[in-house]
């Protein structure tokens, strides 16, 4: 079965680096998402992406924060200057459809740890 | 801002035991969705329902919407070490289901 995958599984980076989080979505999946999940903590929204553009972010996705899909495969969130609040699972997410029962595929996550 | 409260946050049970788990707001949702996540994973979607009062089945978990659209819950029967793991509720709303609102989640542990 088709999956998202997510690279890398774990990345650590100093506090003010630039990191950027890579992800495959499904093939044919048209909507594609990020979410964070800080350790013991809910999944939060970040950001969902439709026709090469955003469609809504939250209050989380600063200036800070940026998605592309540069090669209509990849996926990439990039965080131009890492703070240690940014120390997180992300997850890439992906659906045909917007529709509410089209299901939502997540990738593995990858932690990011900011020392 | 909308809430999605999970309870209990942890639960232990043997191996044969029946459980629920609930996903309780005061906000109503257009749909909420069920999801298990095991470590070093992402969530994986169990189910969604839509309509109030909506009961579905899924071998043996089976799950309810609230009439009211804003609680469910998720009950088990006769657990099996297979079904621990990280439970998360997730709610959308009507005329935006690009965002999610999660719980907290329930962590079960089924001992054999």
């Amino acid at each position: 079965e088709p999956e998202v995958t997510q690279t890398p599984s774990h990345q650590v980076t100093q506090m003010g680096q630039e990191v950027i989080l890579r992800c495959v979505p499904i093939s044919n999946h048209l909507y594609f998402y990020w979410y964070r999940q800080i350790l013991g903590q809910k999944v939060e929204f970040l950001v969902s992406f439709y026709n090469n553009e955003i469609s809504e972010k939250s209050e989380i996705f600063d200036d800070q924060f940026s998605v592309e899909r540069p090669d209509g495969s990849n996926f990439t969130l990039k965080i131009r200057s890492t703070k240690l609040e940014d120390s997180a699972m992300y997850f890439c997410a992906s659906r045909t459809e917007s529709a509410t029962n089209s299901p939502l595929h997540f990738g593995n996550g990858t932690r990011l740890t900011v020392t | 801002t909308q809430l999605l409260e999970q309870s209990p946050q942890f639960l232990s049970i043997q191996e044969g035991e029946n459980l629920t788990v609930y996903c309780n707001s005061s906000s109503v949702f257009s749909s909420l969705q069920w999801y298990r996540q095991e470590p070093g994973e992402g969530p994986v979607l169990l189910v969604t329902v839509v309509t109030g009062g909506e009961v579905k089945k899924l071998k043996r978990l089976t799950f309810q919407f609230g009439d009211a659209r804003k609680d469910s819950s998720l009950h088990i029967t006769a657990a099996q070490p297979g079904d621990t793991g990280l439970y998360l509720c997730a709610g959308a709303n009507a005329g935006n289901n690009r965002k999610l609102i999660w719980g907290l989640g329930t962590s079960l542990a089924v001992n054999p």
